[in-house]
């Protein structure tokens, strides 16, 4: 099983900051990988398909980078709405796998 | 629009069963793949397996082995998880969600239910 590990646990920044998340892989995903908000009571809901493709209505402020075992997304300037926890996902190998988890705090 | 509506809270007790149900419209049932992935309070998500909705193939989690079981109903478009013997460790929000992807099991995820509580209280 992929194991993906996500850092920081937790950021803390203000609005109008940039935010960079990590996610690593235990194994190469190649660019098998996705990226997820969720808000408090909430499905998550996708950002990211194959490390680095905006999912549909999603604005250009949220990026993704990576392949292999390291990825990032990066929130080029946080908008109130941002601050929630986001998860990575790999749909590489079986079983799928999530990461843990960055929770993105108001600072 | 593509939809994913569960169905709603359940309580059970120890050593129960549940069975959650999950209603998609929007697109056409047996050609998109589905997962049920759990998120217990406070924490991160956790796949429990998938079905594919065209041949009912399905492919559990190994935690969950012997202890889940999905189906669907091609009438009604519904897809279906039952877990056994439930211990208070199973107390979480299960949900439904969609492969991106027509056709295939390996792709992102597009669509997610909304979610069902399930609570394990003596």
């Amino acid at each position: 099983e992929i194991v993906l590990t996500q850092s920081p646990d937790t950021l803390s920044l203000s609005p109008g900051e940039r935010a960079t998340l990590s996610c690593r892989a235990s194994q190469s995903v190649s660019s098998d990988l996705a990226w997820y908000q969720q808000k408090p009571g909430q499905a998550p809901r996708l950002l990211i398909y194959d490390a680095s493709n905006r999912a549909t209505g999603i604005p250009a402020r949220f990026s993704g980078s990576g392949s292999g075992t390291d990825f990032t997304l990066t929130i080029s300037s946080l908008e109130p709405e941002d601050f929630a926890v986001y998860y990575c996902q790999q749909c590489s190998n079986w079983p799928i796998t999530f990461g843990q988890g960055t929770r993105l705090e108001i600072k | 629009q593509v939809q994913l509506v569960q169905s709603g809270a359940e309580v059970k007790k120890p050593g129960a069963s549940v069975k959650v149900s999950c209603k998609a419209s929007g697109y056409t049932f047996t050609s998109y793949y589905l997962h049920w992935v759990r998120q217990a309070p406070g924490q991160g998500l956790e796949w429990m397996g998938i079905i594919n909705p065209s041949g009912g193939s399905t492919s559990y989690a190994q935690k969950f082995q012997g202890r889940v079981t999905m189906t669907r109903d091609t009438s009604t478009s519904t897809v279906y998880v039952e877990l056994s013997s439930l211990a208070s460790e199973d107390t979480a929000v299960y949900f439904c969600a969609r492969v991106g992807v027509r056709g295939i099991s390996t792709a992102w995820i597009d669509y997610w239910g909304q979610g069902t509580l399930v609570t394990v209280s003596s």
